[in-house]
């Protein structure tokens, strides 16, 4: 059983397109997150949620939306896209909102590419 | 704010050798240390974690220490495997803040 899944894994698309990526775990954690790595490996959080709450929101362009029907979801979608959005996408969920001792448990990514 | 700094650049070595891949860090309050991997082609696990003072995690032949008086938290293998070839984050979390602080990672490629 996969943890955290994200679909799809590759997606390949035109600029101007609109396009999601969905997000699902099934360990029963309460906060969910999307993470943006670059070509350098670099990873920058975009948003969080905590049981449906938007409780981080990074200065990400308006043209990406998050949206979490419930706690096991969080889904991603991009309006308009551009190359630089080129990225691998990571969706990542937690235990607990406040307390430390827990990391991540990260999907397995998505490769977005922008032509 | 919550940051970590990893050594700059990527770290190549032959199989067999002893591989340390720096890690600092400056807190606001009370941090839990981590270290992901990320094979190629994969998304970020769990490698090891300390969540105080003096506590060293291990996994795999990985070790870490956290050390509070350096703000540091190393991470070191004795005698690495080309399996080993992956990039390496060090991260934090502070208590309170279910932000997770990443560095920048390194690249570490083992040759046979």
């Amino acid at each position: 059983d996969t943890a955290v899944s994200q679909t799809p894994k590759y997606l390949v698309t035109q600029m101007g397109n609109d396009k999601s990526i969905k997000c699902e775990q099934n360990l029963g954690h309460d906060t969910m997150y999307w993470y943006k790595q670059d070509s350098k490996k670099f990873l920058k959080i975009m948003f969080s949620y905590n049981n449906k709450e938007l409780i981080i929101n990074e200065t990400v362009p308006n043209r990406f939306s998050p949206k979490s029907p419930d706690k096991a979801h969080l889904n991603l979608h991009i309006n308009s896209l551009e190359l630089g959005d080129s990225a691998v996408y990571f969706c990542a969920s937690s235990q607990d909102r406040v307390a430390n001792n827990y990391g991540y448990t990260f999907g397995s990514g998505t490769r977005l590419t922008v032509v | 704010g919550d940051s970590v700094t990893q050594m700059e650049g990527p770290v190549t070595l032959s199989e067999e050798a002893f591989l340390t891949i720096n890690c600092t860090y400056t807190a606001t309050g009370y941090p839990s240390l981590f270290w992901y991997v990320q094979y190629p082609g994969e998304g970020l696990q769990l490698l090891l974690k300390a969540t105080k003072a003096d506590d060293k995690g291990s996994n795999k032949g990985f070790e870490a220490t956290y050390r509070k008086e350096t703000t540091s938290f190393h991470l070191e293998k004795g005698s690495v495997q080309v399996s080993d070839s992956a990039v390496y984050f060090c991260a934090l979390r502070v208590y309170g803040n279910n932000r997770l602080a990443f560095g920048k990672g390194n690249q570490v490629v083992v040759i046979p």
